[in-house]
């Protein structure tokens, strides 16, 4: 079936540095896609959204690029703090319709 | 800022046992959703839940499986007879008026099954 995922399970960047976390996905559909940040025993964050009338978006210090050509996403992170160590999922659905379908999840440990 | 609050944060079980975790979600919101996480692993779709109905569910939510929203605040998953694979956290979230957007998540509970 269709799904969601990501390509990296692990990244490690030094404290200040820029991160990119990618997703991608394979529903065609998919007019709606989402960042959330979990942290250790905390429930999902919502980070960044877009949606597929736009190829990038841009939020405090992060952005969200969407390649629908090749079904990818995105996400980046600028001047990467120690409180930005959680793992990040892409999500995705068709608006009007859910659920929301999550992908596997991007650990980013930040190294100070 | 108003949230979804979920209640026990961690509750342990007896295989075989029933169990019920409670989540109280964002006033104004329409749309309500239970998601499940084995540790390391996505969050999972379970059931959503919409004009005091169930609107779509997942593989995973089979017959053990229920929800209700018994007093126009609460909204509850029971799981009637709890297995070792139940193990989980489990949240709870909710949408404002439309289902798309920021779907609102609560902290989660911690279900562990002996």
């Amino acid at each position: 079936g269709e799904s969601v995922g990501l390509h990296l399970p692990t990244l490690s960047v030094q404290e200040g540095d820029n991160s990119i976390i990618n997703c991608a996905y394979s529903n065609s559909a998919s007019d709606y896609f989402i960042w959330y940040k979990q942290e250790s025993g905390k429930g999902p964050q919502f980070i960044i959204d877009i949606r597929s009338n736009m190829d990038k978006r841009q939020g405090q210090r992060v952005t969200v690029l969407l390649n629908k050509t090749v079904k990818h996403l995105s996400l980046q992170i600028a001047a990467t703090q120690p409180g930005d160590s959680a793992v990040y999922f892409c999500a995705e659905n068709t608006i009007g319709n859910t659920p929301l379908v999550f992908g596997k999840g991007t650990r980013l440990s930040v190294i100070a | 800022e108003p949230e979804v609050t979920q209640t026990p944060s961690h509750q342990v079980t007896q295989m075989g046992q029933e169990v019920i975790l409670r989540c109280v979600p964002i006033s104004n919101h329409l749309y309500f959703y239970w998601y499940r996480q084995i540790l390391g692993q996505k969050v999972e779709f379970l059931v959503s839940f919409y004009n005091n109905e169930i609107s779509e569910k997942s593989e995973i939510f089979d017959d053990q499986f229920s929800v209700e929203r018994p007093d126009g605040s609460n909204f509850t998953l029971k799981i009637r007879s709890t297995k070792l694979e139940d193990s989980a956290m489990y949240f709870c979230a909710s949408y404002p008026e439309t289902n798309t957007g920021e779907l609102f998540f609560g902290e989660g509970s911690r279900l562990t099954v002996l």
